[in-house]
């Protein structure tokens, strides 16, 4: 089992919709998760930031921890065709002196907005 | 502030050549890390520096190697490349202590 599983997509919306994606993880040592967005030939953007459990809210992007569970979220609500990238969730299990840690990335959904 | 920038941006090589990639990190952030990126594999993790030492590594043969100059600028050097070496590496940096990473744009490296 890998540590990270994302569903890689591809999935495909009309613009407006509310987009739910999803991770689920193994370690339970994971405690910063991380969501970022790429579009095609470019490096991940990163979105959001969550440590722990919790919500967290960006304007139309909401992230969601629940650890019990071991499944992270990211909502976009009023989708735009700008919006279409590949997402890719990344955890880590913390820093310490002053070293980020490595992430661990789930291999992306692919999201297609149609206007 | 400018962003991570990373060069050369392509690259074309043959088996067995090897190759020394660059990154450029924010101004003021001492973390680098480096990740491959390929369809099969996704983000996997290279290495990390923070101050000119190597504070972690990923699960990559020693081919794999890196260091960080005392301007926090970074060098990734793969040896005897293989075909399976062609992918997008990304560099990554980070104020340190802190966890979230940006990433540069990538080398995109072919091998041949």
């Amino acid at each position: 089992q890998k540590e990270v599983e994302q569903d890689p997509g591809p999935l495909s919306v009309p613009e407006g919709a509310i987009v739910s994606l999803n991770c689920t993880y193994s370690n339970s040592a994971f405690q910063y998760f991380m969501w970022y967005r790429q579009y095609s030939r470019k490096g991940p953007e990163l979105l959001m930031y969550t440590y722990s459990s919790g919500n967290k809210e960006d304007g139309r992007f909401t992230a969601q921890v629940d650890k019990s569970s071991k499944y992270i979220s990211l909502f976009i609500r009023d989708s735009q065709p700008s919006d279409s990238a590949t997402y890719l969730c990344a955890m880590s299990a913390g820093n310490y002196g002053g070293s980020q840690g490595n992430l661990i990335f789930g291999k992306g959904t692919k999201l297609s907005v149609k206007p | 502030k400018a962003g991570v920038t990373q060069t050369p941006r392509y690259l074309i090589k043959t088996r067995g050549q090897q190759v020394t990639l660059s990154c450029s990190p924010i101004s003021g952030h001492r973390s680098v890390s480096w990740y491959q990126q390929t369809p099969g594999q996704g983000l996997q993790f290279l290495f990390e520096y923070f101050s000119e030492t190597q504070r972690n590594k990923g699960n990559f043969p020693g081919r794999f190697s890196g260091r960080q100059f005392s301007n926090s600028r970074s060098e990734m050097n793969v040896s005897t490349l293989e075909l399976g070496d062609s992918a997008l590496y990304l560099c990554a940096s980070s104020e340190g202590g802190q966890i979230e990473q940006y990433f540069g744009p990538g080398t995109r490296l072919t091998v041949t």
